[in-house]
């Protein structure tokens, strides 16, 4: 059974950073690209950043370029997001979700979701 | 970047009762379209992708159709369990994979 679990969320202040986690199991970790997916409290979903199996490649959506980073360490099947000038608008629910095509366009494993909440 | 508007936000609907949900891209998508479910409290369910194929563990009553800019989910039969949050999500210009607003699905 796929299974994605974040962690790392917590309260920051504006400027501030944090570090998420994603543990997969149940597949082969290194052959999938991972996504990260964010939703603002009462709002709609919103794409954050997508990592290769390979870490070859990555992609950021604009509102965290320069700021965020994405990383990947198959050996322990961990997903990481590097959060750095964090600002209020980033306030939101972390979600990790396991790519289901070769670019992680689409995701049917999600994991249950990390809450990150910037504030003063 | 692709804009994807859903249509109506709020759809209330009896049990029992037919319910369909619009999207539309500011752009043909092709196929490659997704629509995902989200109950409280829940992560998103992948529903549908590529445009009319349902995901595993969704039964018939879901389906998926359209091409180009205007796609369509119906539920034929709404049951208590599908009163959710509905979005789809484009993926043909990737990235990024934009997202519609959202459609509440709620009991009438």
């Amino acid at each position: 059974e796929v299974q994605m679990l974040e962690s790392g969320g917590g309260f920051v202040q504006p400027g501030g950073s944090l570090r998420l986690s994603c543990a997969a199991s149940g597949f082969t970790f290194s052959n999938y690209a991972i996504t990260w997916v964010r939703q603002a409290p009462g709002k709609g979903l919103e794409w954050v950043s997508t990592i290769s199996g390979s870490s070859d490649v990555t992609y950021y959506a604009d509102s965290v370029k320069g700021r965020f980073t994405i990383s990947r360490d198959n050996s322990k099947n961990t997903l990481f997001l590097q959060m750095n000038s964090l600002r209020v608008e980033d306030t939101a629910i972390y979600y990790c979700a396991k790519g289901d095509d070769f670019w992680g366009r689409y995701s049917a494993h999600w994991g249950q979701g990390t809450l990150v909440t910037v504030s003063s | 970047e692709i804009v994807m508007t859903q249509s109506p936000a709020t759809l209330s609907v009896s049990p029992g009762e037919r319910a369909t949900l619009s999207c539309r891209a500011s752009q043909s998508v092709s196929s490659n379209l997704a629509w995902y479910q989200q109950k409280p409290g829940q992560a998103p369910r992948l529903l549908i992708y590529g445009a009319s194929t349902r995901a595993p563990g969704f039964p018939a009553r879901f389906s998926g159709s359209g091409s180009g800019t205007e796609f369509t989910l119906t539920i034929s039969s709404l049951q208590s369990e599908d009163f959710a949050i509905y979005y789809c999500q484009q993926y043909n210009a990737w990235p990024p994979g934009t997202f519609g607003q959202g459609t509440k699905v709620e009991i009438k």
